[in-house]
């Protein structure tokens, strides 16, 4: 297995633009996680899913932000509008509950 | 909900000397991981614990379980360059359908030479 792949590694956008993030967790994983890191608030949840379903939003900073997973395979964080406060690395992470987390590598997202 | 706590925030030790950082949940957890993230990478797996009170041990790295399974700790004897990065612990909690991994803060570690 290739391990969690996230897309793209990095993004430059204009504030007030949508911007999509990508996740593909490892096949056989059945909770998906995407986290937000920064300087200032360390790794910071934002949302999981446990075999597709939403378990858990509340970390979601406000509703410009919303997280898809149609199936096992793909989950999707969207931002709309972006704003500069944004900026930050997201990472998404897998695994079987009880086990490791897997992170993919990351998005770091900039935006100006 | 479910809070991990992690101190210190930053570490800065010379070589040689020894490391440790310490992680309190605010819930009883099923489990403690530790993890390590790289300047510039993600974070990757350590090791797990499972069982109150439980010990492990990697080569200059020791990690504890507390007995009520509420705190850990991970000791590095003996820093090395090798070990600059930063240190996260992460519980799943113990509840009933959760399925949760909240992970600390994190302890940056800087290793003088």
């Amino acid at each position: 297995d290739a391990g969690v792949i996230q897309s793209p590694r990095h993004e430059v956008t204009e504030m007030g633009q949508e911007v999509t993030l990508r996740c593909k967790p490892i096949s056989g994983h059945n909770s998906l996680f995407w986290y937000r890191q920064t300087m200032m608030r360390g790794l910071e949840l934002l949302i999981y899913f446990n075999n597709n379903v939403p378990i858990d939003d509340s970390g979601m900073p406000e509703d410009r932000f919303s997280a898809k997973m149609p199936n096992a395979s793909f989950s999707t964080l969207k931002i709309q509008p972006s704003e500069p406060r944004d900026s930050a690395v997201y990472f998404c992470a897998s695994l079987t509950w009880g086990t490791e987390a897997f992170f993919g590598q990351g998005t770091r997202l900039t935006v100006v | 909900g479910q809070q991990v706590m992690q101190i210190p925030q930053y570490q800065h030790v010379q070589e040689g000397e020894d490391f440790t950082t310490y992680c309190n949940s605010s819930t009883t957890l099923s489990n403690i991981q530790w993890y390590k993230q790289r300047p510039g990478g993600h974070p990757v797996f350590l090791i797990q614990l499972v069982k109150s009170g439980e010990v492990k041990k990697q080569k200059r790295l020791t990690f504890q379980f507390g007995e009520a399974k509420k705190n850990s700790s991970l000791h590095i004897t003996a820093t090395q360059t090798t070990d600059v990065g930063t240190y996260f612990c992460a519980g799943h909690g113990s509840g009933a359908g959760s399925y949760q991994l909240t992970f600390g803060k994190g302890t940056k570690l800087s290793v003088i030479p």
